[in-house]
Parts: structure tokens; sequence; C-alpha cells
């Protein structure tokens, strides 16, 4: 299995702003994909992120709301753009093919 | 629309008993069903897995039983001790190269001394 680390943990952020999230993975990975986790809530897939290509999102979310890089194939970023207190939720990146693993989370509060 | 259906929501059992949590799934493209178990503040972990051509699979206390014919598959929890207390989500995914998980609603297990 992999190790995935993310950064920040935590934050508390202003309506308004935006918060980028990194996620690196200890291993070369060619698919990395990104959920949402609301307070309480089951996951739900933000986007797929390929390294080279841009990143397929699922209905419900777009890309000038969540942007993701992709730079190298043990890296990604999602910018959670002008936030509100609805974006206040677990961001989580994973990696794997059928057997996903995940990353320990960032916990966003919107205020 | 919800494609997996995940129940109960929550769950209490003393130490030693068998709780069992039930997924049902409409969408028979679906091939690869993982359990994950997520304590709080943790990302969630894969548990065990199963692929709908075997009607169980047993790892360690964990037991995965498969109907295809009816579309539902459902986790057993052996022995459970208060360690076991966490919620725990079924997922399903198409295989294939679309390697995207949905996954149901989350059961939160409790397991007392």
């Amino acid at each position: 299995s992999a190790v995935i680390s993310q950064k920040p943990s935590r934050d508390i952020c202003q309506r308004g702003t935006s918060l980028t999230i990194q996620c690196q993975v200890d291993s070369q990975v060619t698919m990395m994909f990104w959920y949402r986790q609301q307070p309480g809530q089951s996951l739900t897939l933000i986007a797929t992120a390929n390294q080279g290509s841009e990143a397929t999102y699922e209905s419900g979310f777009v890309i000038d709301k969540f942007p993701i890089s992709r730079p190298n194939l043990t890296f990604s970023t999602l910018t959670v753009s002008n936030m509100s207190p609805e974006d206040s939720s677990i961001y989580l990146c994973s990696v794997g093919q059928e057997n996903q693993f995940f990353g320990p989370g960032t916990r966003l509060t919107v205020l | 629309q919800q494609q997996v259906k995940q129940s109960p929501q929550s769950l209490i059992v003393q130490k030693g008993g068998i709780p069992i949590i039930n997924c049902a799934y409409e969408n028979t493209a679906f091939d690869y069903f993982p359990w994950y178990q997520q304590f709080p503040g943790k990302g969630p972990a894969l548990l065990i897995a199963i692929r709908p051509d075997v009607s169980e699979k047993k790892e360690g206390r964990f037991t995965i039983s498969f109907n295809k014919s009816a579309k539902q598959f459902s986790l057993h929890i052996m022995d459970s001790q208060p360690g076991d207390s966490a919620t725990y989500f079924c997922a399903a995914s198409m295989g294939g190269g679309s390697e995207k998980l949905v996954f149901g609603k989350g059961t939160k297990l409790t397991v007392n001394p």
C-alpha cells in the first residue's frame, strides 16, 4: 500500500478566500483521486487527476471551483476557491486502482 | 441518485457480538466491492474486498457475503471488540479501467465492552 500525506491537516478560512491542499505519495502512481466528505456524511468523488492531462470532474463539481494540478506522478494539489461555509468538509486524496488508499484528509472549516 | 444503499445507519453491539452491515446496488456493471473502515480524524482504510463471482470471503474476523442475484453484499465482524468501533463504508467500482469508487452512506458501529 502507498503512504499518502496531506497538507494542511486542518485549516479555518474566511468566506471568499481560497485554500490549496497538497497530496504527496511515496511512490509513483498513475491516477489520483480527490474526494469530499461533508460532516458525518459519506465520501463523494470530486475529480480524477492523471499526470499530464486535465483532471476529470464528476457531476456537480467544476474546475473553476476546484482547480487541480498534477505536476508529477507523486504529487497533486486541490484548490477550494471562493469558499463559503458550505465548503466546510474533509477533503481526501486517494491513489490506487481497485484497491484505493486514502490520505489522512484535510479538515476545512469556512467561517 | 444513490447507487449503493447501506444499512443500518448506526449499530450498537456488545463485545463478542457479530455486527452485520448490509449494502445493495442496482448497477450490474459494478464488479468490485470493497469495504472501508474509518476512525474519527483519519482517512478510510481498506478492510476487505470481493468480486461478484465469489459468494464469501474471509480475512481474519471480517467476512463479506455476496449475493449476486439479489445484488446485495454484507460485512460480518466476528467476535467484535471495542477497538472495532468505527464507521464502515461499503463501496463499488466498475473496473475495466474505471476505478471510481461509489460509496454507501456509512454505518457507525459501537462495540460496548
